[in-house]
């Protein structure tokens, strides 16, 4: 499948300041991506997706910004809180190659100090 | 809604046995599941697209005869671990895409599978 992976594996914040995570893609082809949440023990919790067509999104606490010139994408949390403590994974999908199946990246655990 | 369950959540099961996993969509219909593997503190690792009444579609280095697949009506798929041995011991999670859905998929809370 195609490689996707992150740049820091652990990353450890202060309760309420901001958090960013980030990923980088190796297809050029990959056309949607997906930011999700796993807590110890369960599935992956969908937090927010991006088409190709946009270089940011924006939800409730958290932005995804799309840089496809260089394939990297990024997941920003504001004002983090204990409850985002978990890991997070980028997910990438080739819509025209595979049919939309979902290659995960390497993940990035994100520790919030209370 | 989009509640997709697993059963059983954990399994412990003796070498040389084997074991299912169900994945249900409890309130939709799902044309396709995905079935994924996750050893500790690594990622998700595709293993197999399971497509409604046909065969299902397995990744590069995944072993068919070893994992089986049948996705035979739109709310269920199981995946059966033949033979288990103590290196199939992972974390077992699916994930269902509805009819009509072009990307969205919700995801299993898991199955915990360990071969002793």
């Amino acid at each position: 499948g195609e490689s996707v992976g992150l740049h820091l594996p652990t990353l450890s914040v202060q309760e309420g300041d901001n958090s960013i995570i980030n990923c980088a893609y190796s297809n050029s082809a990959s056309d949607y991506f997906i930011w999700y949440k796993q807590e110890s023990g369960k599935g992956p919790q969908f937090i927010i997706d991006i088409r190709s067509n946009m270089d940011k999104r924006q939800g409730q606490r958290v932005t995804v910004l799309l840089n496809k010139t260089v394939k990297h994408l990024s997941l920003q949390i504001a004002a983090t809180q204990p409850g985002d403590s978990a890991v997070y994974f980028c997910a990438e999908s080739a819509h025209r190659y595979n049919f939309n199946k979902f290659y995960f990246g390497s993940g990035t655990k994100l520790n919030v100090k209370p | 809604g989009a509640v997709v369950s697993q059963h059983p959540s954990w399994v412990i099961c003796k070498s040389g046995t084997s074991v299912k996993i169900e994945c249900r969509s409890l309130d939709f219909q799902a044309t396709t599941m995905f079935w994924y593997r996750q050893f500790p503190k690594q990622s998700l690792m595709l293993m197999a697209t399971s497509n409604e009444g046909s065969k299902a579609t397995y990744e590069q280095g995944v072993e068919k005869d070893k994992f089986l697949i049948n996705h035979a009506s739109l709310t269920l798929s199981t995946l059966t671990v033949t033979s288990a041995h103590p290196e199939d011991s992972s974390f077992y999670i699916c994930s269902a895409r509805g009819v009509g859905s072009a990307y969205e998929q919700y995801f299993g809370p898991g199955t915990r599978l360990t071969v002793t």
